[in-house]
């Protein structure tokens, strides 16, 4: 089965600094992995996805995310975070049969000024 | 561009009573896929459908039903429902059955069960 750990619940960066949030996966072949964002009673919105064509991934709103196989990582990047990025952000991956998609428990950014 | 609508956005219902979520695919998407989110929680996977056949089935509970139709949209049926079920449904559609291809989600139905 495919899963994805997603290692802090919780990030609070400044304004203008760079943001991490950690997400391992777990999948017997190689996965596809997507980072969404979901702002406050807003619906689910994809930044990125890896699908195996490039391991650094350039997303929407200068996210990126490295897929790093002999680490079991896909960690979401930006270098000078914004208020706007503020918000809950979920890694997720496809399953293997009918690829509905597994997502981690979220990881809420909050951002100050 | 078109986006996934979901209808409707909001609803109430009392225990015990039936809920009828509708989903309408961006044009040309043959596949539906219905989530349910706790509140706090993260999205479940409960069931899909590809050409207007099951083709995949999460943690979807007996009394909730589901199909999609000729015009492809979807339509999730909630009976004996439960306090547990309040939640937001999203719906999400895509084109074709493949681990590569982006889901697209709706805005979500907010479902409170009192």
């Amino acid at each position: 089965a495919q899963s994805v750990t997603q290692l802090d619940s919780h990030v609070s960066v400044s304004e203008g600094t760079p943001v991490l949030l950690r997400c391992n996966y777990s999948s017997s072949y190689s996965p596809s992995l997507f980072w969404y964002v979901q702002h406050p009673n807003k619906g689910l919105q994809l930044l990125l996805k890896y699908t195996s064509a490039a391991t650094l991934v350039k997303g929407i709103n200068g996210f990126e995310a490295e897929f790093k196989k002999s680490e079991t990582s896909f960690h979401l990047t930006k270098p000078s975070a914004h208020m706007s990025d503020a918000a809950e952000y979920f890694c997720v991956v496809s399953g293997h049969s009918g690829y509905a998609l597994n997502f981690g428990k979220g990881t809420s950014l909050l951002v100050t000024p | 561009a078109a986006g996934v609508i979901q209808s409707p956005r909001h609803l109430i219902k009392e225990k015990r009573e039936t809920a009828t979520l509708k989903c309408y695919p961006i044009p040309r998407h043959d596949t539906v896929y219905w989530y349910q989110q706790g509140p706090g929680q993260d999205p479940q996977f409960l069931i899909s459908f590809y050409e207007k056949m099951q083709s995949d089935k999460g943690s979807i509970p007996d009394r909730f039903s589901a199909q999609q139709f000729s015009d492809y949209h979807s339509e999730l049926n909630m009976s004996s429902l439960e306090l547990g079920d309040s939640a937001l449904y999203f719906c999400a559609s895509s084109t074709g059955t493949s681990a590569y291809n982006e889901q697209f989600f709706g805005p979500g139905t907010r479902l409170t069960v009192l």
